[in-house]
């Protein structure tokens, strides 16, 4: 069975701070994992993918990377700002067993940036 | 392009009542999933298909139903609805074998059992 940690659950920053955020999944066997955001109420919206074979991804101010063999990810926020305000998910791709696919997702981080 | 689409965005029902949460996607992708999302708990998997005809449970499958008749449509049923069903609900679609492609979700239905 999968399971995805991720750390801290809540994160409180001033703007301009650089912060990282962490994920650990528990079996490596996944073919990518995926980061989300989701906003109070909404739905989720994907951030960055990283496949299995990568070791980094980058959209903008923000960049994953990937270890899989030690089951982490991090996603790095760079100059935060109080619209990076949201939940953070990290999800994994993983086969569950006869050819069928599962995406396991953390309990999320939720991060404040404070003006 | 639409993506996922899912109605209703909002519902109210009373224990014991049933219904149907609709999902389509229009992205031709074969899997698809339904998760329910608690307060603090994240997203648990509650059923999953891998193509028409087939599903699958997942980790919290007790008091829905599914169905996959085709590619774009998967349906969640509630049957006798109780408090501890009051949840939002997402779909979501992936390719499912093609790793380099994401994950896509719907807006959720925020459901409320009273």
């Amino acid at each position: 069975k999968q399971e995805v940690t991720q750390i801290p659950a809540a994160l409180s920053v001033p703007e301009g701070e650089n912060l990282v955020l962490n994920c650990s999944f528990t079996d490596s066997a996944i073919y990518n994992l995926q980061w989300f955001r989701q906003d109070p109420g909404k739905g989720l919206t994907s951030l960055l993918l990283i496949q299995s074979s990568q070791r980094e991804q980058t959209s903008g101010r923000l960049n994953a990377s990937l270890d899989k063999s030690s089951g982490r990810s991090t996603l790095y926020i760079a100059a935060s700002q109080p619209g990076d305000s949201a939940t953070y998910l990290c999800a994994v791709n993983w086969n569950s067993g006869a050819g069928s696919y599962q995406l396991t997702f953390g309990k999320g981080t939720k991060l404040s940036v404070i003006p | 392009n639409a993506g996922v689409t899912q109605t209703p965005k909002f519902r109210i029902l009373k224990i014991g009542q049933s219904m149907t949460l609709q999902c389509t996607q229009d992205m031709n992708h074969n899997y698809m999933y339904w998760y329910r999302q608690d307060p603090g708990m994240g997203l648990k998997l509650i059923y999953y298909s891998v193509g028409a005809g087939i599903t699958d449970k997942g980790e919290v499958p007790n008091g829905y139903n599914v169905s996959r008749s085709t590619t774009e449509d998967f349906p969640l049923r509630l049957e006798l609805a109780a408090p501890s069903q009051t949840s939002v609900y997402f779909c979501a679609s992936s390719p499912g074998t093609d790793r380099t492609v994401e994950a896509f979700f719907g807006q959720g239905t925020r459901l409320t059992v009273v």
